[in-house]
């Protein structure tokens, strides 16, 4: 059965830290692996990795994936209050119906002034 | 706010209620999603419309009915629901698969449903 999985489920930090958020997955054919943020509402895009090793950036975010060991981190540098939210990974395989992403649990990132 | 936009954005209702969810997209997508997310779960995929045509139905219970009149609306009608259905429903919608970036789903804020 896929499934994906991400580390940790929770996190407390303070301004300024960095953390890294960690997905893995177990998904027959594989095509792609996405991250949101989800505050109070929506979930927001973030990120769509297909290639290994490639690093996606945008301001003080960044990921990565890593197809051989099929995970994916999510690094966020100098954080904010405003990053404090949950951090969806979802992967998509191949196959199948549209639209099948397989979300893991989310990893609830709370961010301490 | 988001291109997809979702009402009511929370409901209340009995378990002999008859309530609808309405999404609607502005994005000129064709595919459109049902998801629910209850608290410690992951978020699961209800329905799939795809040019108007349901393609995916992940074993909801028939007290949950999708409908899908045109590309850019979809509903989620529900009747007699159970207090675990409680849970924030959420819209997305989509390009058709068979471009790459149509993997990202652009999702709505959600209808918060407490059934008592």
């Amino acid at each position: 059965e896929d499934k994906v999985v991400q580390s940790p489920l929770s996190l407390v930090v303070h301004e300024g830290d960095t953390v890294t958020l960690n997905c893995s997955y177990e998904v027959t054919n594989f095509r792609s692996l996405l991250w949101y943020k989800q505050e109070k509402k929506a979930p927001t895009f973030l990120f769509m990795l297909t290639s290994s090793g490639i690093e996606k950036k945008s301001g003080r975010l960044s990921s990565i994936l890593d197809k051989k060991e099929l995970s994916s981190i999510l690094n966020i540098t100098a954080t904010q209050t405003g990053d404090s939210a949950i951090y969806l990974c979802a992967a998509v395989p191949y196959g199948g119906s549209q639209g099948n992403l397989i979300f893991g649990k989310g990893t609830k990132l709370s961010v301490k002034p | 706010e988001t291109g997809v936009t979702q009402t009511p954005r929370h409901l209340v209702m009995g378990m002999t209620n008859k309530k609808s969810l309405k999404c609607e997209q502005h994005l000129g997508h064709n595919a459109m999603y049902w998801y629910k997310q209850s608290a410690k779960k992951p978020l699961e995929l209800m329905f799939v419309y795809n040019f108007k045509e349901q393609t995916e139905n992940n074993s909801v219970p028939s007290r949950f009915s999708p409908e899908c009149p045109n590309s850019s609306h979809l509903f989620l009608h529900l009747h007699t629901l159970q207090p675990e259905d409680s849970a924030l429903y959420l819209c997305a919608s989509s390009q058709p698969r068979d471009r790459l970036s149509s993997d990202e789903q652009f999702f709505g804020p959600g209808t918060r449903l407490t059934v008592l």
